[in-house]
């Protein structure tokens, strides 16, 4: 059963705190993408990767970090340094060998800072 | 800039159709996506249109004049089911996705 899973549905911390937020797909795809959504807005991209051991910073990677060890994982940190880290967080993938590069959602992560 | 425009908030009635417009500027395109995404949950693909014309698939068709910079998702025999928000976003020259703000679908019986 191929998917994107993300743990866990619903976060919640302290302020000042760091937490990573899991995200693993066994759909076999190179590039893997972290969004946040906040209500009212557009998806905005954290941070990406399209091959293992390598990422790009996205439009909003301040406070934020990744990793990229496996091509079936890409865990991201939220830090102490991010302003205003309560959002939903997406996670998605896509096949870069399609010639329509469709990304692939996975649940979401609720993170809340108290 | 870059930007993608749709309406905030569309009302529909039960077994109606209804048309979800979508404007767009930006540095190049490689095409465009509709997704759809319930309350508290993730988006989930719909159509993608990289020449001009109309994709039938089902209930849903997708519509794109890149001339115009502009798609619409018309959606017919409207369900309850089908209350969620509606996504454009456009694939640039870079092949980055530019996201719109959603258009939320509200349909009354």
């Amino acid at each position: 059963d191929g998917g994107i899973t993300q743990s866990p549905k619903y976060l919640f911390r302290k302020e000042g705190q760091n937490v990573t937020l899991s995200c693993e797909q066994n759909l076999n795809h190179d590039a893997m993408y972290w969004y946040r959504q906040d209500p009212g807005q557009g998806l905005r991209l954290i941070y990406y990767s399209q091959i293992v051991n390598d990422f790009q910073k996205g439009d909003i990677a301040e406070g934020y970090s990744v990793s990229r060890e496996k091509k079936e994982s890409f865990p991201l940190t939220v830090t102490s340094a991010q302003k205003n880290p309560t959002a939903f967080y997406l996670c998605a993938s896509s096949d870069l060998e399609t010639s329509t590069d469709t990304q692939y959602f996975g649940p979401g992560t609720r993170l809340t800072v108290l | 800039g870059q930007n993608i425009d749709q309406p905030t908030e569309m009302t529909a009635t039960e077994g109606a159709i209804v048309q979800i417009n979508c404007t767009y500027q930006t540095s190049g395109f490689n095409g465009l996506f509709w997704y759809q995404q319930h309350a508290g949950e993730a988006p989930t693909f719909l159509s993608y249109n990289v020449l001009d014309g109309l994709e039938e698939k089902g209930r849903f068709s997708s519509f794109l004049s890149r001339s115009k910079g502009y798609s619409y998702l018309l959606l017919k025999e409207l369900q309850m089911k089908d209350s969620a928000s509606y996504l454009c976003a456009v694939l640039n020259s870079n092949y980055q996705l530019i996201w719109g703000a959603g258009t939320k679908l509200i349909i009354k019986p």
